[in-house]
C-alpha cells in the first residue's frame, strides 16, 4: 500500500526567511510525486511534480523539492518566503491514481 | 479555453435529497476524477473515469455514482445526501494518469446537508 505523509499541519514563517514543508511517503515503486498549493477558496494548482527524472525540481514560483529516495522524503523549499506564499501546501503521490496527504498550512508573517 | 468548470459553486441540501454536481473539462483529457475535502484533511478520491464510458471507484465511493457518457462532461450523483457528506467538492482531469501528466483541478462546489 502507499501513503503520504505531511509531518507538519502548520509552518509559520517571517517574510524572507526561508521555508521548509516536509512530507514522506510510503510506496512498493518507484512513484510520481507532486505538491499542489491551495489559496483560500480556490482549486489546487501544480507547484512541481516529480517523475523519476532529475531528483531535485523546480517549480513555479521559486519552490523546490528534492526527491530523496534513501529518506524517503520529497520535501519542498523556498530560499525566501513572500506574503503571497500564505496558503494551504497538499503532498501527493501514486500511479493511476493520486494519494493526498493531510495538507501544511504555511502562515507568512510581515 | 476554460480549463475544468464545475457547478454548482454552493448548495445547501436537506437529508434525503439528491443531487447532481456538474464537471466539464475542454481540454480533451482522457481522465477525469472526483475528490472531496474535509475541513483540515487532504484530498480523497470518490470516483474516476479513464475514458468515456468507464468509470472506477476510489478510496471513498459510497453514497456517490458517477457516469461518463462524453469525454468532456463527468457528473457526480448523490442520491440519498446524508449530513457526512458535507464537504467540498472538486473535479479534475489529467490526459493520461494521475501518476504521469498534471491533473488541473476545477474550483470546488460547497455542498452542505442539514
Amino acid at each position: 500500500a502507499q501513503s503520504v505523509t505531511q509531518l507538519d499541519s502548520h509552518v509559520s514563517v517571517s517574510e524572507g526567511t526561508p521555508v521548509l514543508l516536509r512530507c514522506n511517503y510510503s510506496s512498493s515503486y518507484s512513484p510520481s510525486l507532486f505538491w499542489y498549493v491551495q489559496h483560500p477558496n480556490k482549486g489546487l494548482q501544480l507547484l512541481l511534480k516529480y517523475t523519476s527524472a532529475a531528483t531535485l525540481v523546480k517549480g513555479i514560483n521559486g519552490f523546490e523539492a528534492e526527491f530523496k529516495k534513501s529518506e524517503t522524503s520529497f520535501h519542498l523549499t523556498k530560499p525566501s518566503a513572500h506574503m503571497s506564499d500564505a496558503a494551504e501546501y497538499f503532498c501527493s503521490g501514486g500511479y493511476n491514481k493520486l494519494i493526498f496527504g493531510a495538507g501544511t498550512r504555511l502562515a507568512v508573517h510581515p | 479555453n476554460a480549463g475544468v468548470t464545475q457547478t454548482p459553486k454552493f448548495r445547501i441540501l436537506k437529508i434525503g435529497q439528491s443531487m447532481t454536481l456538474q464537471c466539464t473539462q475542454d481540454m480533451n483529457h482522457n481522465y477525469m476524477y472526483w475528490y472531496r475535502q474535509d475541513p483540515g484533511m487532504g484530498l480523497k478520491l470518490i470516483y474516476y473515469s479513464v475514458g468515456a464510458g468507464i468509470t472506477d471507484k476510489g478510496e471513498v465511493p459510497n453514497g456517490y455514482n458517477v457516469s461518463r457518457s462524453t469525454t468532456e462532461d463527468f457528473p457526480l450523483r448523490l442520491e440519498l445526501a446524508a449530513p457526512s457528506q458535507t464537504s467540498v467538492y472538486f473535479c479534475a482531469s489529467s490526459y493520461s494518469s494521475a501518476g504521469e501528466e498534471t491533473q488541473y483541478f476545477g474550483p470546488g462546489t460547497r455542498l452542505l446537508v442539514l
